[in-house]
């Protein structure tokens, strides 16, 4: 069964205290695997695509990764303004889109 | 550009009621999809157009729920007869294949509201 799973469900960081969210996935012929910002209110936005195992992509403070297995969004210095949940997506198997759960991540300044 | 637009924002219906749901997509963007978001189960897609023809519905929960595309640029989602667990905020968005891959960025608008009492 295709499955996206997000960890920590909830994250609390230190402005400028670095740290990673984690998302493994069980999908098989994976597609893409998307990663996504939603902050309250509002309609998820779009961070980044990866295609395949050993790929990553920067955005500002964040970079995205992708192994056969898992997906790391690693987040550098954060600042309050990077509070949100992220989500993590994957394209593939037997689904057209399979989304995790997302994790919410508060950062204090 | 707008950005992919729905209407109406907030809705408070009563149960039983038919409750119908808009999105325009950005121009030229060729896929369209449906979602619920509720705190119980996240995130999930019910429904996607590609070239205005669903794709798959295998998300939609129940026969009570109907999504047509009649045109590139609008997009219907409705519930008739409406149920308070339809209570949720409901997202359309779309995005524009690139040759070779299935899926691409989504944009996303800014959801519909939906409370059925």
């Amino acid at each position: 069964e295709d499955q996206v799973t997000q960890s920590p469900e909830a994250l609390r960081l230190q402005e400028g205290e670095s740290s990673s969210l984690n998302c493994s996935y069980t999908v098989s012929g994976l597609r893409g695997l998307f990663w996504y910002r939603q902050d309250p209110g509002k309609g998820p936005e779009f961070l980044f695509t990866l295609y395949s195992a050993g790929e990553e992509k920067e955005k500002e403070r964040l970079k995205a990764t992708l192994t056969k297995k898992e997906s790391f969004l690693h987040i550098t210095a954060p600042k309050p303004e990077d509070s949100a949940t992220y989500l993590c997506v994957s394209s593939g198997g037997r689904r057209a889109l399979t989304f995790g759960s997302g994790t919410r991540l508060q950062v204090q300044p | 550009d707008a950005g992919v637009i729905q209407s109406p924002r907030h809705e408070v219906t009563e149960m039983g009621q038919e409750v119908t749901l808009r999105c325009k997509p950005i121009s030229g963007h060729d896929y369209l999809f449906w979602y619920r978001q509720t705190m119980m189960r996240g995130l999930e897609l019910l429904i996607y157009f590609n070239n205005n023809v669903p794709i798959d519905d295998s998300g939609m929960p129940e026969d009570r729920f109907s999504a047509k595309m009649p045109n590139a640029s609008f997009s219907t989602l409705k519930i008739q007869p409406s149920e308070p667990r339809d209570s949720a905020v409901y997202f359309c968005a779309s995005s524009l294949a690139q040759p070779g891959l299935s899926y691409n960025e989504q944009f996303f608008g800014p959801g519909t509201r939906l409370t059925v009492l």
